[in-house]
C-alpha cells in the first residue's frame, strides 16, 4: 500500500522567506503522480502543484517548486517570498491507480505552516 | 466555472441521530469522491463514483455509512446511526474521470456529534 509521510506538525517562517515543506513517499508503482494542497481555516482543498513519476524537471507553479528526488522517495515542496495568506495547512498526496483504472489520493498528515510578520 | 458545491457547511447532531450530507460535483465531471477528514489527519477516501457506478468503497464502514449518485450528478453520504467518531469534516471532490485528471474539491461539511 502506499504511504505518505509528513514530518513536520507545525512550521513557523518570517514573512518574505522561503520555506521548504517535508514529504515522503513510499510505493512500489513505477509511475505514480504526486500532489500539494493547501488547505485554509476555511476548509477547502486547494490544489498547488504536480509532479508525475516519469518527470524529468521538478515542477514550477509561481512561488511554488516541487523539489522531486526520486531515488530517496521525496517530494518537498518549497515556497519562495512566503506571504502571511500562505498561513495554512499544507497536505502532501499521492496518486494510487485503482484496477479498475480509476485513481484515488492517499494523503499525509499535513504540515501547518504559520507566516509570522 | 462554478466549483464543487456541497450542504450544509456545519451540522451538529446527537449520537444515534441519522445526517445526510449532499455534492454538487463541477459540471461535466464523471467521477465523484468523499473523503473523511478527522481534526488533525489528512482526507482519507470513503468511496468514490465513476458516473453512478460505485469505484471504490472499501474504506466505507457500511454498516452505518452509505452514498449514492443519481443519475451520475449529484451525490449523497448518509450516516445512520452516527457516532461520536463521524465527528469529523466530510470533503467532496471530483473529477473529469480519466486516471491523470485533477480532483477538485469542494468546501466540506463540519459534523459534530455529541
Amino acid at each position: 500500500a502506499q504511504k505518505i509521510t509528513q514530518t513536520q506538525p507545525g512550521m513557523f517562517v518570517q514573512e518574505k522567506e522561503a520555506v521548504t515543506l517535508d514529504c515522503t513517499y513510499d510505493t512500489s508503482d513505477q509511475s505514480y503522480g504526486l500532489f500539494w494542497y493547501k488547505q485554509p481555516s476555511s476548509g477547502e482543498m486547494i490544489f498547488l502543484i504536480y509532479q508525475g513519476s516519469y518527470d524529468e524537471q521538478n515542477a514550477t507553479e509561481g512561488r511554488y517548486s516541487l523539489n522531486f528526488q526520486k531515488a530517496r522517495k521525496s517530494a518537498n515542496l518549497v515556497i519562495s517570498a512566503s506571504q502571511l495568506g500562505d498561513s495554512a495547512m499544507y497536505f502532501c498526496a499521492m496518486r494510487e491507480i485503482l484496477p479498475q483504472g480509476a485513481q484515488k489520493l492517499v494523503f499525509g498528515q499535513g504540515t501547518r505552516l504559520t507566516i509570522n510578520p | 466555472e462554478a466549483g464543487v458545491a456541497q450542504s450544509p457547511r456545519y451540522k451538529i447532531i446527537e449520537k444515534r441521530q441519522s445526517v445526510a450530507f449532499w455534492c454538487n460535483p463541477i459540471s461535466g465531471h464523471a467521477t465523484l469522491y468523499w473523503y473523511q477528514q478527522i481534526l488533525g489527519q489528512g482526507p482519507k477516501l470513503l468511496i468514490q463514483f465513476q458516473n453512478n457506478g460505485v469505484v471504490d468503497d472499501s474504506q466505507l464502514p457500511k454498516d452505518r455509512f452509505s452514498a449514492e449518485r443519481l443519475k451520475g450528478v449529484d451525490s449523497t453520504l448518509k450516516i445512520q446511526p452516527a457516532k461520536l467518531e463521524d465527528s469529523a469534516v466530510y470533503l467532496c471532490a471530483s473529477s473529469k474521470g480519466y486516471p491523470s485528471a485533477e480532483q477538485y474539491f469542494g468546501p466540506g461539511t463540519r459534523l459534530t456529534v455529541t
